[in-house]
């Protein structure tokens, strides 16, 4: 079965600083993978995904992900992070052939201070 | 974009009764609706693939007994969790697929089971 490991468990920033979040996944078919964003109190929402193609994928909010295959990667920048990031971040993955099921990453709490 | 709402946002309810929550798809239609579980400071844990006019399809572990699903309609799915225990206590999250492999969430629901 797949699963996805994210490293950072809680990351705290600076307004303006640079935001890189680990997402590592395990499974030797295809997957496909997103990147999920809970703002505290909201559900959850869809920040970018990558199906296909050019594996530098752009997202809302100034976010991107590049998938690097050969890693099992799916990393989560920003160039300069905004105190309104504040949230929690999940990776997750679907496998093909997997009935769209998600498997999530154990997240990644964000706080930028002002 | 697609709204996924859920109904009530909390419930406090008796150990031994049972409880049902609604997860509604309000602009579109939706033949598969997902439920997870999220624990505190935890990722969020498949429960089950609910398809409309279909049986649920239930994730290892998940006893499909205690935790009815039912999706009558292209809009509404609902779990009923019955004989809540305190461990029942969590936070139930839905999702609708919209596409492909896209996903929209619903709010979620506080269970607390006393």
């Amino acid at each position: 079965a797949q699963s996805v490991s994210q490293h950072n468990h809680h990351v705290i920033l600076s307004e303006a600083a640079s935001l890189e979040l680990g997402c590592n996944y395990s499974y030797g078919g295809t997957v496909n993978l997103f990147w999920y964003v809970q703002y505290p109190g909201q559900h959850l929402q869809l920040l970018l995904k990558y199906f296909s193609g050019d594996p530098l994928v752009k997202g809302i909010k100034g976010f991107e992900a590049e998938f690097i295959k050969s890693k099992f990667s799916f990393n989560l920048r920003k160039p300069s992070v905004q105190w309104s990031d504040t949230a929690e971040y999940f990776c997750a993955v679907t496998i093909t052939g997997g009935g769209n099921k998600l498997t999530f990453g154990t997240g990644t709490q964000l706080k930028v201070e002002l | 974009g697609a709204v996924v709402s859920q109904h009530p946002s909390w419930v406090i309810c008796k150990s031994g009764t049972s409880v049902k929550i609604e997860c509604r798809s309000l602009d579109f239609q939706a033949t598969t609706m997902f439920w997870y579980r999220q624990f505190p400071k935890k990722s969020l844990m498949l429960m089950a693939t609910s398809n409309e006019g279909s049986k649920a399809t239930y994730e290892q572990g998940v006893e499909k007994d205690k935790f009815l699903i039912n999706h009558a309609s292209l809009t509404l799915s609902t779990l009923t969790v019955t004989s809540a225990h305190p461990e029942d206590s969590s936070f139930y999250i839905c999702s609708a697929r919209v596409s492909g492999n896209e996903q929209y969430f619903g709010p979620g629901t506080r269970l607390t089971v006393t």
